[in-house]
């Protein structure tokens, strides 16, 4: 069976642009949460979408958006990029999302966005 | 408010065992993840406890106590390919949302 998976790998950006980071969740699957990890740190929570529907998001900017499909694939977005945007973006794929649940978060092999 | 403590780096010797010792407190708690990353890779799940005591999983067993808001990951019979960071992550409430709180993780150093 396939993991989650992610595209693209390696992203080169210059600041002030816009990038779409995009995963697909395990077959079954029906939550994705995203990720931001820098450099030396511990992934910090951004996003959670269960049934196309945003149920939790992290302590970040509104330059940072994100959608789920009736696939239930999600991209992310980030606008106006700065320079430190930089970081290993990872897309964690879930059962279900609700309070509670216990299911396990299986990351896929992330996004890493250079922004110069 | 939401910590999650683990120290910084751990060195050990291949065939030994180590712990990896994790102190938390979150605004709410709904279990514990222990994570394995090797650098440049994605995180992969090793073990979850929601309930006090061991659990083992091959040469990996992760303890909790929720009353004390700890846990620990052992590792035995050590590898060198058990060198990479570990990383311990309650869940945590945020309205509807199960999500992980991950801490700056321990990197182990395995050495012959």
């Amino acid at each position: 069976d396939a993991g989650v998976t992610q595209s693209p790998t390696h992203l080169i950006k210059t600041r002030g642009q816009h990038v779409t980071l995009r995963c697909s969740p395990i077959s079954g699957h029906k939550s994705v949460s995203w990720y931001q990890q820098v450099l030396g740190q511990g992934p910090q929570f951004i996003f959670q979408y269960y049934e196309k529907e945003e149920r939790g998001r992290g302590n970040f900017p509104d330059r940072f958006s994100a959608r789920q499909f009736p696939n239930y694939s999600s991209e992310l977005n980030v606008n106006a990029l700065l320079l430190g945007d930089s970081a290993l973006y990872l897309c964690a794929s879930s059962l279900r999302g609700a309070s509670g649940s216990t299911d396990t978060q299986y990351f896929g092999p992330g996004t890493r966005l250079t922004v110069l | 408010g939401q910590n999650i403590d683990q120290p910084t780096e751990m060195t050990a010797t291949e065939g030994a065992i180590v712990q990896i010792n994790c102190t938390y407190q979150t605004s709410g708690f709904n279990g514990l993840f222990w994570y394995q990353q090797h650098a440049g890779e994605a995180p992969t799940f090793l073990s979850y406890n929601v309930l006090d005591g061991l659990e083992e999983k091959g040469r990996f067993s992760s303890f909790l106590s929720r009353s004390k808001g700890y846990s620990y990951l052992l590792l035995k019979e050590l590898q060198m390919k058990d060198s990479a960071s570990y990383l311990c992550a309650p869940t945590g409430y945020g309205g509807a949302t199960n999500k992980l709180i991950f801490g700056t993780g321990t990197l182990l150093a395995v050495q012959p």
